[in-house]
């Protein structure tokens, strides 16, 4: 099925340390949504991003709409070890399409 | 808890045998999602409800495949005759369907072993 184009697939960094990952489609979307996934569990909802250009932040998150409604991208600040996981993008028109994932390691 | 709930959480079965999956959407919200997710790959659509209208299936969803929502609030799915390429997690979503407010809460997933 169609799937957006997510980067980098993997990030291993150390603790303290900035984190930016983004997504890119050939279609637009009406929203833009990050979400976390910890093995054996469901996504939970990181940030929902509603109009292009928006940019919001969800404590140490923040993240982008981009002006092309084709694009977003995610920036955690100061990593921390609890932020090990994997991280979708998904677009949404009714559906979500979701991207492949970046699973990010963090050492402390 | 007044999240999104799913069960069973895991399920193994035979190859051929049917099995269904039951979710409970958040109270309030009238949109209800089916996902599915192999290891290694985000989510994949399979279909959604408003209420207890599906309003759309994703071409992933064969013909062994059937959700029903009869009542606008749980929602269950079946997989007859069950093949080893059904092994995946299922996922379940709901939304409240308000102009501007379109954020899907999923639930923990179900699990699906195909032996």
């Amino acid at each position: 099925g169609q799937q957006l184009n997510q980067s980098p697939q993997s990030m291993f960094i150390q603790e303290g340390e900035d984190v930016s990952m983004n997504c890119t489609s050939s279609s637009i979307f009406n929203t833009w949504l990050w979400y976390k996934q910890d093995p054996g569990e469901g996504p939970v909802l990181l940030i929902a991003l509603y109009k292009a250009g928006e940019l919001t932040s969800n404590g140490r998150l923040t993240a982008q709409f981009g002006i092309t409604r084709k694009d977003s991208f995610l920036n955690i600040s100061a990593s921390i070890p609890s932020d090990v996981g994997i991280y979708f993008c998904a677009g949404q028109l009714t559906r979500l399409t979701f991207g492949e994932g970046t699973q990010l390691t963090v050492n402390p | 808890d007044t999240g999104v709930s799913q069960d069973p959480r895991h399920k193994i079965t035979k190859r051929g045998q049917n099995v269904t999956f039951r979710c409970d959407p958040i109270s309030e919200h009238n949109r209800l999602y089916w996902y599915r997710q192999t290891l290694g790959q985000g989510p994949e659509f399979l279909t959604y409800f408003q209420n207890e209208a599906q309003l759309e299936k994703s071409r992933l969803l064969s013909d062994r495949f059937s959700a029903e929502r009869p009542k606008g609030s749980f929602s269950t799915l079946e997989i007859q005759r069950t093949e080893q390429g059904d092994s995946a997690m299922y996922l379940c979503a709901s939304s409240p369907y308000v102009q501007g407010v379109h954020e899907q809460y999923f639930g923990p997933g179900t699990r699906l072993t195909v032996t």
